[in-house]
């Protein structure tokens, strides 16, 4: 079945470091990825996605590309804000599909 | 703010019980879906209504139901309710009902805690 699996968390980093959330899927055929990112006492929001091989979708200084051969979705930012403190959601919506199958996702904790 | 309404936001109930928690999607979505997330299970997919009609299941317990009315809000009605219940109940909505490529809009949640 279709499934998404991230890095366990929680990731805590400094002000202007450089971030890497995995993520990797398992799917038949050629889902779209999704990144959604949970503030606190929020509900989701998308953030980017990208709908095929070698995609890159980006928002907000984040970015992450579709890899169909390592079936992955790596989310990565060159310099992170206190302001992105958040859960990271990776998910997938295959062809066929109708709902998100959402990762578990990552909790990101940035310090100034 | 996504236009997408949950209510309520807060609710304690006790072990047995019965509780209703309802959605009202974006104005022109009619699609509605509802997940689950616990800290154990994440975000689990429940079940999704497209103009009133189910369209999809996912992980939703015999003791769960839900329908979609005629003015395309929601209702998730959980019942005999268990302390592993407890959770935060998202609600999101979509224009379309399927597709690979459309975006969830998410509301805030209603967060049951049972005791």
């Amino acid at each position: 079945g279709n499934s998404v699996t991230q890095m366990e968390g929680p990731v805590t980093l400094s002000e202007e470091a450089f971030l890497t959330i995995n993520c990797t899927y398992t799917a038949t055929g050629y889902p779209s990825l999704f990144w959604y990112v949970q503030y606190p006492g929020e509900g989701l929001q998308l953030l980017l996605k990208a709908t095929k091989a070698d995609d890159k979708g980006s928002n907000k200084g984040f970015e992450a590309t579709y890899r169909k051969e390592t079936t992955s979705f790596h989310l990565e930012k060159g310099s992170v804000q206190v302001s992105d403190s958040a859960v990271y959601f990776c998910a997938l919506r295959n062809q066929a599909g109708t709902a998100l199958i959402f990762g578990k996702g990552t909790t990101l904790s940035v310090s100034s | 703010d996504s236009g997408v309404t949950q209510t309520p936001k807060h609710l304690i109930t006790a072990t047995g019980q019965r509780v209703t928690l309802r959605c009202s999607p974006r104005s022109g979505d009619l699609s509605v879906y509802w997940y689950q997330q616990s800290l154990d299970q994440g975000l689990q997919f429940l079940i999704q209504y497209y103009n009133g009609e189910e369209r999809a299941k996912g992980n939703i317990l015999e003791r769960f139901s839900a329908q979609q009315f005629p003015d395309l809000h929601s209702e998730l009605n959980l019942s005999s309710l268990e302390l592993g219940d407890s959770a935060l109940y998202f609600c999101a909505s979509s224009v379309a009902p399927s597709g690979s490529a459309g975006e969830l809009f998410f509301g805030e949640g209603s967060r049951l805690t049972v005791l």
